[in-house]
């Protein structure tokens, strides 16, 4: 099993630009999230999903959009990026009502 | 505002010595977990506490959930250059949608030197 994995790696955008960040996870899991991560900020939630077709706001949610139309994929979009999106995102999944998460690689994202 | 407090946010110590990390919040959580993170992957979970008072051992880590669920300590003993990472605490709670959400502290980033 490849746990979860996360496309691409590393990226950098210019201001406006938009593009998509996937999230696959072969574990059979519900539940699927995305972090981003920034220095002596710890984890902040971006949005989460409870199940396929489902998606909810977390705790930083402006300017990200978030898809779910398969079960094993959670796809992350940002329409125009700004230089304060610039910074690490973690993709996450979990069973349902469980709180094991277990953490993609990361996307390492910067907006010039 | 942290809802999750974790101190120290550096630290460096000699292989050998004790330390102890702490995460404080002034909120209660259902469960409070702690991750272990290398450089350049994702955080990995080392474990969950629920019942307030728990103490729960890992070989040389020894964690603790406070009485009121509120805190949690985590101390190794004897370290190794191999528990050189960032130790995240997270706490979990149950949102409106019935989703458990958790919500993580800044870190503490541990050196540990040969």
């Amino acid at each position: 099993n490849a746990g979860v994995t996360q496309t691409p790696k590393f990226r950098v955008l210019k201001t406006g630009q938009s593009m998509t960040l996937l999230c696959a996870q072969d574990m059979n899991h519900e539940y699927m999230y995305w972090y981003r991560q920034d220095p002596g900020m710890g984890l902040r939630l971006i949005h989460y999903s409870v199940g396929e077709g489902t998606t909810a706001k977390g705790e930083v949610p402006d300017g990200y959009n978030v898809s779910r139309l398969k079960k094993q994929n959670f796809l992350l979009g940002l329409e125009s990026a700004a230089p304060s999106q610039t910074s690490v995102y973690f993709c996450a999944s979990s069973y349902f009502r469980e709180d094991t998460q277990y953490f993609g690689p990361g996307t390492r994202l910067t907006v010039l | 505002t942290q809802l999750l407090e974790q101190s120290p946010q550096f630290l460096s110590i000699q292989e050998g010595e004790n330390l102890t990390v702490y995460c404080n919040s002034s909120s209660v959580f259902s469960s409070l977990q702690w991750y272990r993170q290398e450089p350049g992957e994702g955080p990995v979970l080392l474990v969950t506490v629920v019942t307030g008072g728990e103490v729960k051992k890992l070989k040389r880590l020894t964690f603790q959930f406070g009485d009121a669920r509120k805190d949690s300590s985590l101390h190794i003993t004897a370290a190794q250059t191999g528990d050189t990472g960032l130790y995240l605490c997270a706490g979990a709670r149950i949102s409106s949608g019935s989703a458990r959400q958790l919500t993580f502290g800044s870190g503490t980033q541990l050196t540990v030197l040969p």
